[in-house]
């Protein structure tokens, strides 16, 4: 069992937006601005989208954001494509004892 | 731009330990502007984070795999280690190697390398 709860799948039609949850506690998400999220395709590296709950590293679309509300992140696609279609992970600092927690991650199926 | 490839045995037997490789390319472990750490993800499950090392030879390891886990770095390769020992099926996982910039609390995993799957069996 992951220590974040993500919904196991999501699905979306081209151009639509989806949002992926990330569910934590007042350890981790919730105390922390420091959430970031990974999108990994089959047989590939994870890919770093979404750090500091809402900032993109260079060269990620702005069709991704990310936003928090207390214990739980989002992750925010919109404009859906179809090389969107991937697994996506939530990652939390959890403190200086436990560090980093991460989610069960997402499948975001492009209809 | 950085890489970062794994290597080792892709089969392990139970109670044994379990070595892997981490060798970095487009960058100098050295630099001292980046932390190196290691993850997990066992079949069918989500990410674990295992540990991590800095250039100095200076680590800090999940509490949960605090006892089996040494990493360790080899500057002059520009790569480093993990090794977990007495593993069991429960270690069966895809390994992955990745980068943390300085300073390491408040940045994200920035690259990763592709994993490599490490099946306990015997």
């Amino acid at each position: 069992q992951s220590a974040l709860t993500q919904p196991r799948s999501v699905s979306g039609s081209p151009g639509q937006s989806v949002t992926i949850s990330c569910t934590g506690t007042s350890s981790d998400v919730g105390g922390y601005n420091y959430v970031s999220w990974y999108q990994q395709h089959p047989g590939k590296a994870p890919k770093l989208m979404i750090y500091d709950v809402s900032k993109r590293p260079s060269g990620v679309p702005d069709r991704f954001s990310g936003s928090k509300s207390g214990n739980t992140a989002s992750l925010t696609i919109s404009g859906l494509q179809a090389e969107d279609e991937a697994d996506y992970y939530c990652c939390s600092y959890a403190g200086s004892y436990t560090v980093w927690v991460f989610g069960g991650g997402t499948k975001l199926t492009v209809l | 731009q950085v890489q970062l490839q794994e290597s080792g045995p892709g089969l392990v037997k139970p109670s044994q330990t379990l070595s892997l490789t981490c060798t970095v390319s487009g960058g100098s472990i050295s630099s001292g502007d980046y932390y190196w750490s290691w993850i997990r993800q066992p079949p069918g499950k989500g990410l674990e984070w295992i540990g991590y090392i800095y250039y100095s030879g200076s680590t800090y390891y999940n509490p949960s795999l605090k006892s089996r886990v040494t990493i360790s770095v080899d500057t002059s390769k520009n790569q480093f280690s993990l090794k977990l020992s007495s593993v069991t099926a429960a270690d069966t996982a895809v390994y992955y190697c990745a980068r943390v910039p300085v300073p390491i609390v408040v940045s994200p995993f920035d690259y990763w390398g592709q994993g490599t799957l490490v099946t306990v069996s015997s």
